[in-house]
């Protein structure tokens, strides 16, 4: 049973360009949840969802950044016109139900 | 605004002692906690969790103790050894109160287990 797919590992923008990462969650998994973590810090929360559904979007900056976990195919987080503060590890979390979520290796997102 | 804080970012322990890492919150509707363990380049992984039902929970080495009265949770690793340096991150969340139950993570911190 595969663990949480993230690709693409590494992923580098200019500035202005469109960012899109994906997550496939682990098989049977129906709850994703995306996070960042900021260099020196910690994971914050962005958004969780379900197929086809987001639950909470509370931690998603209120523009250029989308998210959504379509019925077939991963869940894809985007980020439209990068800027140099989007540079981040980004990590997709899935769970069975609500409880123990476990990570993907991340996306290391480099904004030029 | 943290609502779950890890006060020391770094803990150095000698190999063969127990190591204890705190985290305290302040949402009193946190009701299940859990501890992740990050290397560098990986994404976290699942230690050990608690629900607020409960005050202790073992397994194996690692040990969660939680205090509700004081809002505080422990980690406790004994032996540590020299592969569990890494960073550790407290997380919470509201499940069994019915609400979206995402994780609410704490800054980490980076524990080193020397030889």
């Amino acid at each position: 049973n595969a663990g949480v797919m993230q690709n693409p590992r590494h992923l580098v923008r200019r500035r202005g360009q469109e960012a899109r990462l994906r997550c496939s969650p682990m098989k049977g998994h129906s709850h994703v949840y995306w996070y960042r973590q900021l260099p020196e810090e910690g994971l914050k929360f962005m958004v969780y969802l379900q197929k086809e559904n987001i639950i909470d979007e509370s931690g998603m900056p209120k523009e250029r950044f989308s998210a959504e976990f379509p019925k077939e195919g991963p869940s894809i987080l985007r980020i439209q016109q990068v800027v140099r503060g989007d540079s981040a590890a980004y990590f997709c979390a899935s769970s069975l139900a609500i409880g123990e979520a476990f990570f993907g290796q991340g996306t290391r997102l480099t904004v030029v | 605004d943290q609502q779950v804080k890890q006060n020391s970012p770094s803990l150095s322990v000698q190999e063969g002692r127990i190591s204890i890492l705190n985290c305290d919150y302040t949402n009193s509707m946190f009701d299940y906690f859990l501890w992740y363990k990050k290397y560098p380049a990986e994404g976290p992984t699942f230690l050990i969790s608690i629900s607020s039902i409960k005050d202790k929970n073992e397994d194996g080495r690692f040990t969660v103790f939680l205090n509700k009265s004081a809002k505080h949770l422990s980690l406790h690793i004994v032996p540590s050894q020299p592969g569990d340096s890494a960073v550790y991150f407290c997380a919470a969340s509201t499940i069994y109160g019915g609400s979206q139950g995402n994780l609410i993570f704490g800054k980490g911190t980076k524990l080193s287990v020397k030889p």
